[in-house]
């Protein structure tokens, strides 16, 4: 079965730092791959996807995220980071295979200080 | 596009009431899912339908849990009797097949 693990329940970075979010993913075929954001008291944005291709992609705002098979990692990560950027993060491996069922990691709780 | 569409946005109400959460998917998506979010076990998926079909319902956590996609447009969670354990931010998401998920702002639910 599918797992993510987000070792880092919380994070926090000045502003103006760069980021790096942390993401291992355990999963059997190649996996499509998530990275969402959640800010206090909304619904969930999708940050950007992998599905297949150029292992780096990026997002909206300004974030990256590289797709590391040998590592089974898709870490997320920005350079500078701005105070609008707190909030939470999750990671996400999908099972294509089974419609679009996809399995979340805990999350990440970013805090920017100033 | 209005985007996955949630109502009530919050929901008050007493131990033993039935509650009844509604989505409407974002249009022409053919995959939708309800997730349950808490502090203490994060999100976790319900249920999911593809073409109106419940596909896995593994996640719901008992009898007093049922879920109904009527047509391609809407869908129910309804949750009878209510207990206050229930208490969470439910949210639904829909997709086209093989691609990402797009989150309604979910619905807060108290039982007292």
């Amino acid at each position: 079965a599918q797992s993510v693990t987000q070792p880092d329940i919380h994070i926090t970075v000045s502003e103006g730092a760069s980021l790096e979010l942390r993401c291992n993913y355990s999963y059997g075929a190649t996996p499509y791959l998530f990275w969402y954001v959640q800010s206090p008291g909304q619904g969930l944005q999708l940050l950007l996807k992998y599905f297949s291709g150029d292992t780096l992609v990026q997002g909206i705002k300004g974030f990256e995220a590289e797709f590391k098979r040998s590592q089974s990692s898709f870490n997320l990560r920005k350079p500078s980071v701005h105070w609008s950027d707190a909030a939470e993060y999750f990671c996400a491996v999908g099972d294509m295979e089974y419609g679009n069922k996809l399995v979340f990691g805990a999350g990440t709780i970013l805090r920017v200080k100033s | 596009d209005a985007g996955v569409i949630q109502s009530p946005r919050h929901e008050v109400t007493e131990m033993g009431q039935e509650v009844t959460l509604r989505c409407k998917p974002i249009s022409g998506h053919n995959s939708l899912f309800w997730y349950r979010q808490t502090m203490m076990r994060g999100l976790e998926l319900l249920i999911y339908f593809n073409n109106n079909v419940p596909i896995d319902d593994s996640g719901m956590p008992e009898d007093r849990f049922s879920a109904k996609m009527p047509n391609a447009s809407f869908s129910t969670l309804k949750i009878q009797p209510s207990e206050p354990r229930d208490s969470a931010v439910y949210f639904c998401a829909s997709s086209l097949a093989r691609s990402e998920q797009f989150f309604g702002p979910g619905t807060r639910l108290t039982v007292l």
